[in-house]
């Protein structure tokens, strides 16, 4: 089975720019999440969406940062314009959220390595 | 204050011993809690749920103490291979969906 797809695996660009990572999660799954990783600062929750619908998005460090899931197989994280703080890895992860029940397993991409000089 | 705290570490022991991380998460109404694993450059990996009359895969045990908001992961007779950031997670019921939080992770180093 396919796991969780993140495109680009790696990019370079330079600030000002516009980057648009892509994610396409797990068939049937109904919960999508963007994380931000860096030394400094952990895996930080960016936003979350839950049957293509954002849930909370305070997490976006501000408006540069925004994010679209147009349906269930495709979910989008645009910076614009990126600077040189963004550089990070950004994890896209999905689940099938049930809610009260014990599950929770967070299934993750590979992630993206964006480096903006 | 960070939703989910954790030492960072490094934490460097030998092969073959004990080695204990706690965790502790400040919102009460943390609902489910887990164990991930990250190794260098990878992305995380569930390790184990964290049940709140504690449990056990292997070598590694699990505990959760919801009067003190804590939760530990205990690894026996470590390995070589053990070495990674442990990350912990508290998924966090609301009326809509659950938001699952990382804590920034203690890295767990094992000499020979």
């Amino acid at each position: 089975d396919a796991g969780v797809i993140q495109s680009p695996r790696h990019e370079v660009t330079e600030m000002g720019q516009e980057v648009t990572l892509r994610c396409k999660p797990i068939s049937g799954h109904n919960s999508l999440f963007w994380y931000r990783q860096t030394m400094m600062r952990g895996l930080e929750l960016l936003i979350y969406f839950n049957n293509n619908v954002p849930i909370d998005d305070s997490g976006m460090p501000e408006d540069r940062f925004s994010a679209k899931m147009p349906n269930a197989s495709f979910s989008t994280l645009k910076i614009q314009p990126s600077e040189p703080r963004d550089s990070a890895v950004y994890f896209c992860a999905s689940t099938q959220d049930s809610g009260y029940m014990n599950t929770g397993e967070l299934f993750f991409g590979e992630g993206s390595r964006l480096t903006v000089l | 204050r960070k939703e989910v705290e954790q030492d960072p570490g490094p934490f460097n022991v030998p092969e073959g011993a004990t080695v204990a991380f706690n965790c502790t998460y400040s919102n009460s109404a943390s609902q489910s809690f887990f164990w991930y694993r990250q190794d260098c450059r990878k992305e995380p990996k569930l390790l184990m749920s964290v049940y709140s009359s504690g449990n056990e895969d292997g070598r590694f045990t699990a505990q959760l103490n919801r009067a003190s908001q804590y939760i530990s992961l205990l690894i026996r007779d470590s390995k070589l291979s053990d070495s990674a950031t442990y990350l912990c997670v508290v998924k966090v019921l609301r009326s809509s969906a659950s938001k699952i939080i990382f804590g920034s992770g203690t890295r767990l180093s094992i000499r020979p």
